[in-house]
């Protein structure tokens, strides 16, 4: 158990809709990043939050937005849902401070089925 | 900007062949590497790091070492076991603008039969 937290773990609708994931850091860490895995793309680095602040962007779509809560927790959305966007979303929390190798501790992913 | 070349997998090998699976990396500064796996049907898990040139990590009989002049971060294990049938991703992390960037390789399949 890494202690990262990820709700639902599957999720299947329709295209066209929109869903929202949810992922609680482990304690103490500061930065939370999202992952897309595909078959065909492999991990694809979606988005990067420090203390709720945006700190990268990857090849996160204009249909997915994400947000860091006061409380850590962040939330991934994704709208206008395709098939293609069906895959695995991983979330992973960092302790993040500077100056420190920092370990991703990954949570379990949210299987997400698009039809 | 960083990146990290992995080979392409899948591989396959005999319960008990030695594993090398490469991995080369270019990055800006010092960053640091790691090597992650990911079992069916699970998340990544860090599998070993090392945080600067000739450091050596190893866990679970898999090793690696950072090799700053040939930027390579190889992974070796001496005899694999089933249960180490999983996907390999080779990782770098390096600090820009103030904030850690983490930048993963394609990932590579490992089978190991019986």
């Amino acid at each position: 158990d890494s202690g990262v937290t990820q709700t639902p773990k599957h999720l299947i609708t329709a295209t066209g809709q929109r869903v929202t994931l949810r992922c609680s850091p482990r304690s103490g860490d500061l930065s939370v990043y999202w992952y897309q895995q595909s078959l065909d793309q492999g991990l694809q680095f979606l988005i990067q939050y420090y203390n709720g602040e945006e700190r990268a962007k990857g090849n996160i779509l204009e249909r997915f937005s994400a947000q860091q809560f006061p409380d850590l927790h962040s939330e991934l959305n994704l709208s206008s849902l395709e098939l293609g966007d069906s895959a695995l979303y991983f979330c992973a929390s960092s302790v993040g401070r500077s100056g420190t190798p920092d370990t991703q501790y990954f949570g379990p992913g949210t299987r997400l089925t698009v039809l | 900007g960083d990146s990290v070349t992995q080979m392409e997998g899948p591989v396959t090998l005999s319960e008990e062949a030695f594993l090398t699976i490469n991995c080369t990396y270019t990055a800006t500064g010092y960053p640091s590497l790691f090597w992650y796996v990911q079992y069916p049907g699970e998340g990544l898990q860090l599998l070993l790091k090392a945080t600067k040139a000739d450091d050596k990590g190893s866990n679970k009989g898999f090793e690696a070492t950072y090799r700053k002049e040939t930027t390579s971060f190889h992974l070796e294990k001496g005899s694999v076991q089933v249960s180490d049938s999983a996907v390999y991703f080779c990782a770098l992390s390096a600090y820009s603008g103030g904030y850690q960037k983490v930048t993963f390789g394609i990932g590579t399949k490992l089978q190991v039969i019986p």
